[in-house]
């Protein structure tokens, strides 16, 4: 079946460390796929992309994600995180284009960052 | 830039009572979305849309029906809601599979 994963739930990091979060998926062909941020009591806002081309993708506010069709992966990265980078993270795949064919959303990684 | 807004932003209801909660979008987007969100959890998918007039099940629909009456407006609604649909709302909307634009949520109590 397809899926997306993020493997860690949480994830702790002292402020100006670098960060990595996790995501795989499940998925024959190569997927559109997505990072998205949610800050309390909002909605998830998109931080950034891959749909072809360069496997790695620069995003908002320093984070970029690296794709690996080897792997099947698309970790985010981001090489110093501020305190306001606190949020949970969501990782989602676009499993086909038919109009069927639906966006699948892991279940998302808060990051707490440590002073 | 792109806007998707929900109605109302927070909600009680009573168990059996009706909800419907509405989503407007200025995107000119096909495609429509709602989503629950339950404490500490992901996004679930219910109903979504690619095109006025017609609606789709998500993963989770039981429970819940959806109207998409023009292209800008979405509605999801609760004909007899009950405690366990107490959970946050995320509309949302995309042209075709591209990235999701989402509204700021509603959060409905069903008492």
């Amino acid at each position: 079946a397809q899926s997306v994963t993020q493997p860690d739930a949480r994830v702790t990091v002292s402020e100006g460390a670098s960060l990595q979060l996790r995501c795989k998926y499940s998925y024959s062909a190569t997927p559109y796929l997505f990072w998205y941020v949610q800050y309390p009591r909002q909605g998830l806002q998109l931080l950034l992309k891959y749909y072809s081309g360069d496997p790695v993708v620069q995003g908002v506010n320093g984070f970029e994600a690296e794709f690996s069709k080897s792997n099947s992966s698309f970790h985010l990265r981001k090489a110093s995180v501020h305190w306001s980078d606190s949020a949970v993270y969501f990782c989602a795949v676009s499993m086909g284009t038919s109009n069927t064919d639906k966006v699948v959303f892991g279940t998302g990684t808060r990051l707490q960052v440590s002073p | 830039e792109a806007a998707v807004t929900q109605s109302p932003r927070s909600k009680v209801a009573v168990t059996g009572g009706k909800v419907t909660l509405s989503c407007h979008q200025t995107n000119n987007h096909d495609y429509m979305y709602w989503y629950r969100q339950d404490t500490g959890h992901g996004l679930r998918l219910i109903h979504y849309s690619y095109v006025a007039d017609s609606t789709e099940k998500g993963d989770i629909p039981d429970g819940y029906k959806a109207s998409r009456p023009s292209q800008e407006n979405f509605s999801l609604i609760l004909e007899l809601a009950s405690l366990s649909q107490t959970a946050v709302y995320f509309c949302a909307s995309s042209w075709t599979h591209y990235e999701q634009y989402f509204g700021p949520g509603t959060r409905l109590t069903v008492l």
